[in-house]
Formats: C-alpha cells, structure tokens, sequence
C-alpha cells in the first residue's frame, strides 16, 4: 500500500507559470523526499526535507513540510517545457532508512 | 562517476518462469534498494541490503528474492512469474539512509 497521496493527479500549465503538488501521509516519518521521474524511466531525487525542518528550497524548488498535517507540498517556479514529468513524494519511516513510501505521483505537462 | 546500473533493460517471460534481475551500484554505496514500479502507480519497496544483509522487506510473497554480493552489487530472483509481476524493476543504492540514486530500471513483461 502507498502512504503517500499527491494531490492533483494530473497537472497542466504554461511555460512560466507555477506549479504546485501536494502530499499527504499517514505516520510520522524521518524525512520526506520528492523525485522525479521521465517517462517510466529511473527516479532523480530532487530534495529532501527532515521531519524537523519546516521548508527547503533548490533552485527554483521550494518544499514545505508541515508534521501536524501530515503534508507536503512542492512548488515548481518559472515552470519550463523540460519539466514535464512525473512527481512523487516518499516518506521514510523505517528504522534504517531507505525503506521509502511513495505515492502514487503528479504528472505535470508544461506547455510551450 | 558511473551511476546505478541495471541490466537487462527489457526482458519478456512467460508465466511460471524464472527472472534475475542485476544491478551495480554507485561506487562508494553500500547500500542496495529494489522497488517494483507497475504502470501508473509510484514504486513498492521490495527489499533493502546493506553491506550483504538484508536490512528490509516489503509487502512481496517469498517468491522474491535478493541478495547482496561483496562488491555490492545485487541480484533480484522472481520465481514461478505471474501476469502481475509485469512491471518496471528500479534498483537504487546509497551510503547508508537519505537521498536515494535509482537506475533506468529493468521492464519485465509477463505473458
């Protein structure tokens, strides 16, 4: 089973514009990740936020991690065409680590 | 730096058969991670090995099997294949827990 769900399912949008993904779970974790992944090709990971961190950002990657609510979100700025992928958060809350939950992802298409 | 090889990319069985899938990791990882990918959904934890131990298992019948050689590398056996086990096989390594760096990926078709 997935712990994690993200929310929308299916995100479309213009070059330029925002996006945003959102990730809920259902335990307490360790850490919370995004990857990303091309067509049914390997995961790239894209940040890792801990359980104790509030917000990250990367580049143009923001990431907010809230524990009460059992959510995550990630918002893509200034989106391009090459972001068009899918999305998945995954939780860790294993007790050595890399036993990663993930949902079921957010497939973005960015339009040029 | 070579990433996370594995091989064979595609591979096409028939049910009942038997599959082992490879995977090398980054150099310096001792740390291997499976996970099974069916279309349209987000990967399944299937095992992890550290330093030739298994050190987790997923939801997945004995049916599955891995191991972890000394050099790291690792290999993933699905006996007695069904229709259901078609999926994308991701092998991911790393140094112990965090970021984790995943192969392509073996696609496994079970007819």
């Amino acid at each position: 089973s997935q712990q994690g769900e993200e929310d929308p399912q299916a995100l479309s949008i213009q070059e330029g514009e925002n996006a945003t993904m959102n990730c809920s779970y259902k335990t307490s974790i360790n850490n919370l990740q995004w990857y990303r992944q091309n067509s049914g090709r390997g995961l790239v990971h894209l940040i890792l936020i801990r359980s104790n961190e509030r917000e990250k950002h990367s580049g143009r990657l923001r990431v907010t991690l809230d524990t009460s609510k059992k959510s995550s979100s990630l918002l893509i700025t200034a989106s391009r065409a090459a972001d068009t992928a899918s999305y998945f958060c995954a939780t860790d809350a294993g007790e050595y680590g890399n036993k990663l939950v993930f949902g079921a992802g957010t497939i973005l298409r960015v339009k040029s | 730096d070579a990433g996370v090889t594995q091989s064979p990319t595609h591979l096409i069985k028939t049910r009942g058969q038997h599959v082992t899938l490879r995977c090398s990791p980054i150099s310096g990882h001792k740390s291997v991670s499976w996970y099974q990918q069916v279309l349209g959904q987000g990967p399944q934890f299937i095992f992890q090995y550290y330093e030739k131990e298994e050190r987790g298992r997923g939801n997945f019948p004995d049916r599955f099997s891995a191991r972890q050689f000394p050099n790291y590398s690792s290999e993933l056996n699905v006996n007695a294949l069904l229709l259901g086990d078609s999926a994308l096989y991701l092998c991911a390594s790393s140094f112990y827990t965090g970021e984790l760096f995943f192969g392509e990926g073996s696609r496994l078709t079970v007819l």
